[in-house]
């Protein structure tokens, strides 16, 4: 089946401490996104990628760092220097590049929980 | 700046009734928009898409979303409520030129029996 496989669902982290997500995705997209979800905030653009080895941050972008070495992966660590890093965090793909004549279609990753101690 | 509000944060309906889920865009040539629904600690599925083509647009579950470009308007409906819809719901849009969605800050429908 073609998805994006998150992991891990649930985490927690000691202050101090940096963590990684794992975003994979099978669908030959191009473009994939991180995502942070506070209750009642809707959703935050940390990251995104739209090609391979080329990334550019979003509206919370401080505080966070990622890569693009292969097109299948797209990995988020949260870094010591995120204030308040516990939320929800989502991954997600576009077949191309959003705003570029293509439909905008998200395909999102079932998410990681990240609970800081 | 591209925009989107949804106008209610909670909706409650009774299982069997009708379900409205309001949301106003702020005003550009060329919008995409897009409801995506999530449940419980999952990630988002998309619901419906309008993409310039027919104004009254149908999804999945028996959802539909209509176009209003003078009201700058792009409510969910659902003639008849489900248990299996409470759930949160996102209002999406897309500009042409511009790289990213912008998302509305979820409405959170409530079904009761």
């Amino acid at each position: 089946d073609g998805g994006i496989t998150q992991s891990p669902k649930y985490l927690f982290r000691k202050e101090g401490q940096n963590v990684t997500l794992s975003c994979e995705q099978n669908l030959n997209h191009d473009a994939m996104y991180w995502y942070r979800q506070d209750p009642g905030q809707g959703l935050r653009l940390i990251y995104y990628s739209q090609i391979v080895n080329d990334f550019q941050k979003g509206d919370i972008a401080e505080g966070y760092s990622v890569s693009r070495e292969k097109k299948e992966s797209f990995p988020l660590t949260v870094t010591s220097a995120q204030k308040n890093p516990t939320a929800f965090y989502l991954c997600a793909s576009s077949i191309g590049k959003i705003g570029g004549g293509d439909t905008g279609e998200l395909f999102f990753g079932e998410g990681s929980r990240l609970t800081v101690l | 700046a591209q925009s989107v509000t949804q106008l209610d944060s909670h909706v409650s309906v009774s299982e069997g009734t009708p379900v409205l889920l309001r949301c106003n865009y702020s005003s550009s040539y060329s919008p995409s928009l897009f409801w995506y629904v999530q449940h419980p600690n999952k990630g988002l599925q998309l619901l419906l898409k309008y993409t310039s083509a027919a104004t009254l647009v149908k999804g999945i579950n028996g959802f539909e979303a209509e176009f209003k470009k003078s009201e700058t308007s792009f409510h969910l409906t659902k003639p008849s409520a489900h248990m299996s819809d409470a759930a949160e719901y996102f209002c999406v849009v897309s500009y042409s030129g511009y790289s990213t969605l912008t998302f509305g800050k979820g409405t959170m429908l409530l079904v009761s029996p």
